[in-house]
């Protein structure tokens, strides 16, 4: 089992509309959570950090559900320039250490 | 002026050269890490290191090595490249005092032939 899992679409849909993602992590020990914006071969750009049970930045909506190890993030009012390719990444401690873990990403098309 | 800078930005070599990737930056962080990212692949960290002459492996630092000699630069050196070393290689920094939260630089593109 992969430590982060996400749908890796791509998600088509219109301009303007809601879009939601989901991530699934298997260590129960992760403490803190981002969601990264990355286009098309260019570097990951922060977008969100989560560490309780949510944080909305706009049309941003972040939700983490610790019980059932998936954080969530949620586009409203869609626009194009949103198209982009969004990383679930999940911190832990270990030995060595704060660790990110990444997610493969998931693709997102913002139509006309 | 960006906050953190990689160069190359692109290069071409052959199987067996060595190469280095330079990375610097001007946000005053500690941490610095060496990722690589391969299509379907998630980002996959290289190499690590918490201050200056601090060194750490990553899942995938078979063939690599690093150097840290100042806090503002890390430097990632293949010492034969080989073409399945071909991949996008991101520089990130974090802040000592954050939640880990890591700004990347632009990328370099390497590609071995």
């Amino acid at each position: 089992r992969k430590e982060v899992e996400q749908d890796p679409g791509p998600f088509n849909v219109p301009e303007g509309a809601t879009v939601a993602f989901n991530c699934t992590y298997s260590n129960s020990a992760s403490q803190s959570f981002f969601w990264y914006r990355q286009d098309c071969r260019k570097e990951p750009k922060l977008l969100m950090s989560v560490y309780s049970s949510g944080n909305e930045d706009g049309r941003f909506t972040a939700q983490l559900n610790r019980a059932s190890q998936y954080i969530s993030l949620l586009i409203r009012d869609s626009k194009l320039s949103d198209s982009a390719t969004y990383l679930c990444v999940v911190n832990f401690l270990t030995g060595g250490g704060n660790k990110l873990t990444f997610g493969t990403g998931t693709q997102l098309k913002v139509e006309l | 002026d960006a906050d953190v800078t990689q160069t190359p930005r692109n290069r071409i070599t052959k199987t067996g050269k060595r190469i280095m990737l330079e990375c610097s930056q001007t946000k005053g962080h500690d941490r610095m890490y060496w990722y690589r990212q391969d299509p379907g692949l998630g980002l996959r960290l290289i190499y690590y290191s918490f201050d200056v002459k601090d060194i750490n492996k990553g899942e995938i630092s078979d063939g690599y090595s690093v150097s840290r000699q100042a806090q503002a630069k890390f430097s990632l050196s293949l010492e034969s490249a080989i073409p399945n070393q071909t991949a996008l290689y991101f520089c990130a920094t974090s802040d000592l005092n954050g939640h880990n939260e890591q700004f990347f630089g632009p990328g370099t593109r390497l590609t071995v032939l």
